[in-house]
């Protein structure tokens, strides 16, 4: 069964330091990797994705993230964040396998300090 | 493009009352998903729609009925819910399920509360 473990609940950064969020998964194939960021009572919106290729994966709103399968990570990398970026952010793993039914981790919500 | 529209955006009903939920993508996108999401949680899969056929429904009450009218509509018909039912519900499309690796766009979903 797949699964994802995003250990951090909850990360407080300052405006304008850099951010990293863990990403650890269980998929059994050819993992595909996904963030997506929720702001407070809205939709999921796509921040990048890793299917095959470039390890390094670029994204909207100046987000990275690398995929390492010897240590089955994807974490979500941005250089200087800014107060815009307070949400809540979900790694997810899908594929073939899986009939491409995405399995969510829990979960980690960003807080930015002025 | 990759909106995915979903009305309402809140809807508050009674245990008793029939009420649905609509969602909506014109990106030609030929699957279809329904995902509940209560606070603080991830989103959870509640039904797959495939060329409109439904082809997932992760033991969902049967208080909760999907339908897929055509490739660009998808509802939620909703009867007899009951408190624990509150939640964001998130509708989501992608290209397809079969083949090669999808994208999931979601809707910014409908805030539904029970009383």
């Amino acid at each position: 069964a797949q699964s994802v473990t995003q250990p951090d609940i909850h990360i407080t950064v300052s405006e304008g330091a850099s951010l990293e969020l863990r990403c650890n998964y269980s998929y059994g194939a050819t993992p595909y990797l996904f963030w997506y960021v929720q702001s407070p009572g809205q939709g999921l919106q796509l921040l990048l994705k890793y299917f095959s290729g470039d390890t390094l994966v670029q994204g909207i709103k100046g987000f990275e993230a690398e995929f390492k399968r010897s240590q089955s990570s994807f974490n979500l990398r941005k250089p200087s964040v800014h107060w815009s970026d307070a949400a809540e952010y979900f790694c997810a793993v899908g594929g073939k396998a899986a009939g491409n039914k995405l399995t969510f981790g829990g979960g980690t919500r960003v807080l930015v300090k002025p | 493009d990759t909106e995915v529209t979903q009305t309402p955006k809140h809807l508050v009903m009674g245990m008793t009352n029939k009420k649905s939920l609509k969602c909506e993508q014109h990106m030609g996108h030929r699957a279809m998903y329904w995902y509940k999401q209560k606070a603080k949680k991830p989103p959870e899969l509640m039904f797959v729609y495939s060329y409109e056929k439904l082809s997932i429904n992760e033991s969902v009450p049967s208080r909760f009925s999907p339908e897929c009218p055509n490739s660009s509509l998808l509802n939620l018909h909703l009867h007899a819910l009951q408190p624990e039912d509150s939640a964001l519900y998130l509708c989501a499309s992608s290209q397809d399920v079969t083949g090669g690796p999808e994208t999931q766009y979601f809707g910014p979903g409908t805030r539904l509360l029970v009383l």
